[in-house]
């Protein structure tokens, strides 16, 4: 597709069940990132990607999520015993890197919204 | 620190009136971009301008332009002529020397007829 494609794009949940939520980023980008957005606020950065790499992982909240970009193209962001402050929805962009600059913008998709029961 | 702040978390004009959207941002890059970003109802993020850190000129898009001072820490917004279109909420971000993106916190702008 000509655009970033996120799946689902709805998830519910129970308490302590583990998600999986996927990015297809625009063909030829190689940086990818993700965001987390609650309600009302700006979207909050969790994780970034240059290739199959995490170049910055900070944002991160705690070791109950994980992501991975195993072939440098599609991610996936694992949250593992989920709980109900993980509900949000989850935001994933991707960019171009031009002569190994990473300046361009960020393109993002529609996001997934998760809800933890 | 890395970080944007905008002040407005809220504002309400009537169409066809100017608005200016706030935006102050902390680094101590040297090299730095920095966007704004539209989110309408919908809820995808919209790409609208992107500025690096050494040129100050400031931008007109059509009715929108953008004021970007250095010795203020500021990238400023601004609609002129305001339409409901233009209803939404707008996300001033900062992109560092690593590449991450920080955004803040947002301004819903609501244009009422």
């Amino acid at each position: 597709g000509a655009g970033v494609s996120q799946t689902p794009s709805n998830k519910v949940t129970e308490k302590g069940k583990y998600v999986e939520l996927r990015c297809d980023p625009i063909s030829g980008h190689t940086a990818l990132y993700w965001y987390r957005q609650s309600l009302g606020q700006g979207p909050e950065f969790l994780i970034y990607f240059q290739g199959t790499g995490a170049a910055d992982d900070s944002g991160l909240p705690n070791d109950r999520f994980f992501a991975v970009r195993p072939e440098g193209s599609v991610s996936t962001l694992k949250i593992q015993r989920t709980e109900r402050g993980d509900s949000a929805v989850y935001l994933c962009a991707s960019s171009l890197i031009s002569g190994g600059s990473n300046t361009g913008e960020l393109f993002f998709g529609e996001g997934s919204r998760l809800t933890v029961l | 620190a890395q970080k944007v702040t905008q002040a407005q978390t809220e504002i309400s004009v009537v169409e066809k009136e100017d608005v200016t959207l706030d935006c102050v941002y902390e680094t101590r890059d040297t090299t730095y971009y920095l966007f704004w970003y539209k989110q309408p109802p919908s809820g995808e993020l919209v790409f609208l301008i992107r500025r690096n850190s050494f040129d100050e000129q400031n931008e007109i898009s059509g009715r929108y332009s953008w004021n970007f001072q250095k010795s203020t820490s500021s990238f400023n917004f601004t609609i002129t002529a305001s339409q409901v279109v233009d209803s939404a909420v707008y996300f001033c971000a900062l992109k560092v020397e690593t590449g991450k993106l920080i955004f803040g916190q947002g301004t819903t702008l609501q244009v009422k007829p």
